[in-house]
């Protein structure tokens, strides 16, 4: 298994560009969880879709940000227009139905935003 | 927030020493787990332990709960190098399906 894929690796943008992050979950995982990691912040949990249907977006900062999975095996996190305290690293985990809700992560997308 | 809040923030041992990590936490939960993250990279879960054990053991990781006070704590025997990451504690509560992070202890291992 080729694990949680994320694209890209790492961005970097002008301030009031569009940013889209990708990712892919484990095959046969119908949860997909977006989190944002800073050091001021820590890891927060920004939106939650289970069956591709979104859960819990309150941690969502704002507007600018939105999320979609219009399919089991990818979802995307969209950042417009994008400003530089949005600098962070972008998590996508996913988990399945049985087990104890362990989640397994990608290995990020570095966002900078100048 | 219910996020836990995890001491030391910091620890720094020598290779051979035990490290002991603390995580508390605020609401009623169904399991705790622990995560740990190599710089640069994503969080690999370690261990789980529910809400009614009190102890939990894998390999050189010994994870204890005690909802009581609404703390755990893992410790790492015979650390090494390689152990060199950030810990983080990571709380289920029901109903909803999602965990919520602790602030994290940044381990550094040196030979």
């Amino acid at each position: 298994d080729a694990g949680v894929i994320q694209s890209p690796r790492h961005e970097v943008t002008e301030m009031g560009q569009e940013v889209t992050l990708r990712c892919k979950p484990i095959s046969g995982h119908d949860y997909l969880f977006w989190y944002r990691q800073t050091m001021m912040r820590g890891l927060e949990l920004l939106i939650y879709f289970n069956n591709n249907v979104p859960i819990d977006d309150s941690g969502m900062p704002e507007d600018r940000f939105s999320a979609k999975m219009p399919n089991a095996s990818f979802s995307t996190l969209k950042i417009q227009p994008s400003e530089p305290r949005d600098s962070a690293v972008y998590f996508c985990a996913s988990r399945g139905t049985s087990g104890y809700n362990e989640q397994f992560f990608g290995p990020g997308t570095r966002l900078t935003v100048l | 927030s219910q996020q836990g809040e995890e001491d030391p923030q910091a620890l720094s041992i020598q290779e051979g020493e035990n490290a002991t990590m603390n995580c508390s936490y605020k609401t009623s939960i169904n399991n705790l787990q622990w995560y740990r993250q190599n710089s640069g990279r994503g969080l690999v879960h370690l261990i789980l332990i529910r809400s009614n054990e009190r102890e939990k053991h894998s390999g050189r990781l010994r994870v204890t709960l005690d909802t009581s006070k609404k703390s755990s704590s893992l410790l790492i025997t015979a650390s090494r190098a390689a152990d060199t990451a950030s810990y983080f504690c990571a709380t289920d509560a029901s109903p909803a399906s999602k965990l919520t992070f602790g602030t994290g202890t940044r381990l550094q291992v040196t030979l």
